[in-house]
């Protein structure tokens, strides 16, 4: 089965400081790989995608994630977090391909980020 | 430029009541799934559905929950007789037809069952 491993759980960080959120995955097949993000009272949003190519991929407001497929990982960096950060992140995982993929997305635990002014 | 769009946004039932959340996807996008995130937890797959039909319910609770989405309207997320551990934030997420790979979400329904 399929599952999704978010190694930091609560991170806090001063502003200007640099943030990598670790993600690992559990699954044999090729997959497309998702992080989204949760701002206090908000819906989920796509922060960037990887389904092929290029393994750094960067998405919106500055952050990136490396895909390292010998690892089963895709963490996601930033290199000087603000305040405005301060969210819950979810990495996500599905399947790619095969009669019985249905594209249901596999979280991981989600890592709530606090960046401290 | 709607996005997925969810209602309602809070809920509040007694235990025993029924819950209806309604999803309406992105315009234009035929898949819905529904994901259902407890306190402290990621958000769970329940069930994906194309119009019409049922795909992948392999999520969903055996009893008291179920969904569709008509040809017309929204999908429905309905859960009979509800209990305390059914409070969660239920999400609903739409990507377009033909493969679309990224799933769009909605602002999801706190539901809280006193």
């Amino acid at each position: 089965a399929q599952s999704v491993s978010q190694h930091n759980h609560h991170v806090i960080l001063s502003e200007a400081a640099s943030l990598e959120l670790g993600c690992n995955y559990s699954y044999g097949g090729t997959v497309n790989l998702f992080w989204y993000v949760q701002y206090p009272g908000q819906h989920l949003q796509l922060l960037l995608k990887y389904f092929s190519g290029d393994p750094l991929v960067k998405g919106i407001k500055g952050f990136e994630a490396e895909f390292i497929k010998s690892k089963f990982s895709f963490n996601l960096r930033k290199p000087s977090v603000q305040w405005s950060d301060t969210a819950e992140y979810f990495c996500a995982v599905v399947a790619s391909g095969g009669s019985g993929n249905t594209g249901k997305l596999i979280f991981g635990q989600g890592t709530t980020l606090q960046v401290k002014p | 430029n709607a996005g997925v769009m969810q209602n309602p946004r809070h809920l509040v039932r007694r235990r025993g009541q029924e819950a209806r959340l309604r999803c309406s996807p992105v315009k234009g996008h035929s898949h819905v799934y529904w994901y259902r995130q407890l306190p402290e937890e990621g958000l769970k797959f329940m069930v994906y559905l194309q119009k019409e039909n049922i795909i992948d319910e392999s999520g969903m609770p055996k009893e008291r929950f179920s969904a569709e989405f008509p040809k017309e309207g929204p999908s429905i997320l309905r859960i009979q007789q509800v209990v305390r551990g059914d409070s969660a934030a239920y999400f609903c997420a739409s990507s377009p037809p033909l493969g679309g790979k990224t799933q769009y979400f909605g602002p999801g329904t706190r539901l809280l069952v006193l």
